[in-house]
């Protein structure tokens, strides 16, 4: 099945550092992928979008890589706040213009 | 604010009975989606409506129905409640919704139902 994984339910990082969170996906090749930030008991938010023919987007202190070798996406947050603490989630485009979710990495930065 | 809004913010029920959860897509949106977020499943997606029509189906049960109106707004009606249908349900929206498109799409604040 096509499959998007995210490989780690949390991830524990400390104020100022950069947190990584991966995205893998298996048995198809997205021609997009989406990042959305959840806080608990909230809507997603939509945060970053790649391209399959782009190595890399940038915004803020965000930073997203898609490669199509790995078959992973990369999720980057440099200079790490408190207030990045968050679930993020990770979404391919499904077969009819919907979107299908990763369970999502929950990140807590702690201070 | 995503512009999008859903109502009631939470509903509480009864094992067997039929609920209507009500969504309003941002201005000029044409596509609705409805998803639902259970702890152990995440967000599943259930069923996408683009301009009053049905365009994707996910993994909606026979017992959920879905509907948009010529105003663009959406409902989602679960009936036959059990008590694994507790769960936050979201609607999100985009302009179009296409296949192999890219939209992005914009999350409602969710309903939280609890059937007892």
């Amino acid at each position: 099945s096509q499959k998007i994984e995210q490989n780690s339910e949390a991830l524990n990082i400390q104020e100022g550092k950069t947190a990584t969170l991966t995205c893998n996906y298996t048995n198809y090749s997205p021609a997009y992928l989406q990042w959305y930030r959840q806080d608990p008991g909230r809507g997603p938010v939509f945060l970053l979008l790649i391209r399959e023919n782009e190595k890399e987007k940038r915004k803020e202190r965000l930073k997203v890589t898609f490669d199509t070798t790995l078959k992973q996406s990369l999720f980057h947050i440099t200079a790490s706040q408190p207030a990045d603490s968050a679930t993020y989630l990770c979404a391919r485009g499904g077969s009819q213009g919907n979107l299908i979710f990763g369970k999502g990495t929950k990140l807590s930065v702690k201070p | 604010d995503s512009g999008v809004t859903q109502t009631p913010k939470h509903l509480i029920t009864a094992t067997g009975q039929r609920v209507t959860l009500r969504c309003s897509p941002r201005s000029g949106d044409l596509s609705v989606y409805w998803y639902q977020q259970s702890l152990d499943q995440g967000l599943q997606f259930l069923i996408q409506y683009y301009n009053g029509e049905e365009r994707a189906k996910g993994n909606i049960l026979e017992r959920f129905s879905a509907q948009q109106f010529p105003d663009l707004h959406s409902e989602l009606n679960l009936s036959s409640l059990e008590l694994g249908d507790s769960a936050l349900y979201f609607c999100a929206s985009s302009v179009e919704g296409a296949i192999g498109g890219t939209d992005t799409q914009y999350f409602g604040p969710g309903t939280r139902l609890t059937v007892l």
